[in-house]
């Protein structure tokens, strides 16, 4: 099946910081990725759309400016968190669809722990 | 617009019994549904899924889903639990490339 990947898988990083999170479809092109984050014992809520060559469609509430997002190919997107605080502390997860299928691959997700 | 119901929080079975895990949708379209595992610390997994075609799918795992169009529903069945299947499933409901999990439902296996 497609595979998506995510790096890094855990991260911990200081207050004031930012951080970058790596989503790649490994054996597929997706025009198209979905970020999501999920706190403890919570569904995954989704954030953005991520758009290969344009910019990210982002969900009510979700602050475009702290939450940066850049789909630099078709096989990849980026979420940076800027200037990150405890508050930001989340399991992030990527997904992307193939255009063939109804599905969703997700990547394994990232821990981010911000100190 | 669409949105999904998951009417228990919480599910505790014992081994060897069923499992019923209650999904509700709502969507303007024709959905594609799913049901997902998620296992502590894990990613997600998909049990299986419906778009279309056979209204009884069958997954992973032994699970089933059931999706009654008259009913908005799409529960997810297991004749008999077994102590791995306990973990968080989450019912999806998806219609152009819009995505929308349910809550969330924890299972709990009892020996």
């Amino acid at each position: 099946g497609a595979v998506v990947s995510q790096h890094p898988s855990r991260v911990i990083c200081k207050s004031g910081t930012s951080v970058k999170i790596e989503c790649r479809s490994l054996d597929f092109q997706a025009t198209t990725m979905f970020w999501y984050r999920q706190f403890p014992k919570q569904s995954l809520m989704l954030m953005a759309t991520s758009n290969e060559g344009s910019k990210a469609t982002y969900e009510q509430g979700v602050e475009k400016d702290k939450f940066l997002i850049n789909h630099a190919s078709l096989t990849l997107s980026t979420l940076t968190v800027t200037s990150a605080h405890p508050e930001d502390s989340s399991f992030y997860i990527c997904s992307a669809p193939r255009r063939d299928s109804y599905e969703q691959y997700f990547g394994p997700g990232t821990r981010l722990t911000v100190t | 617009a669409q949105s999904v119901t998951q009417l228990d929080s919480h599910v505790s079975v014992s081994e060897g019994t069923p499992v019923l895990l209650r999904c509700n949708y709502s969507s303007s379209y024709s959905p594609s549904l799913f049901w997902y595992v998620q296992h502590p610390n894990k990613g997600l997994q998909l049990l299986l899924k419906y778009t279309s075609a056979a209204t009884l799918v069958k997954g992973i795992n032994g699970f089933e889903a059931e999706f009654k169009k008259s009913e908005t529903s799409f529960h997810l069945t297991k004749p008999s639990a077994h102590m791995s299947d306990a973990a968080e499933y989450f019912c999806v409901v998806s219609a152009t490339n819009d995505m929308r999990f349910g809550a969330g439902t924890r299972l709990t296996v009892k020996p």
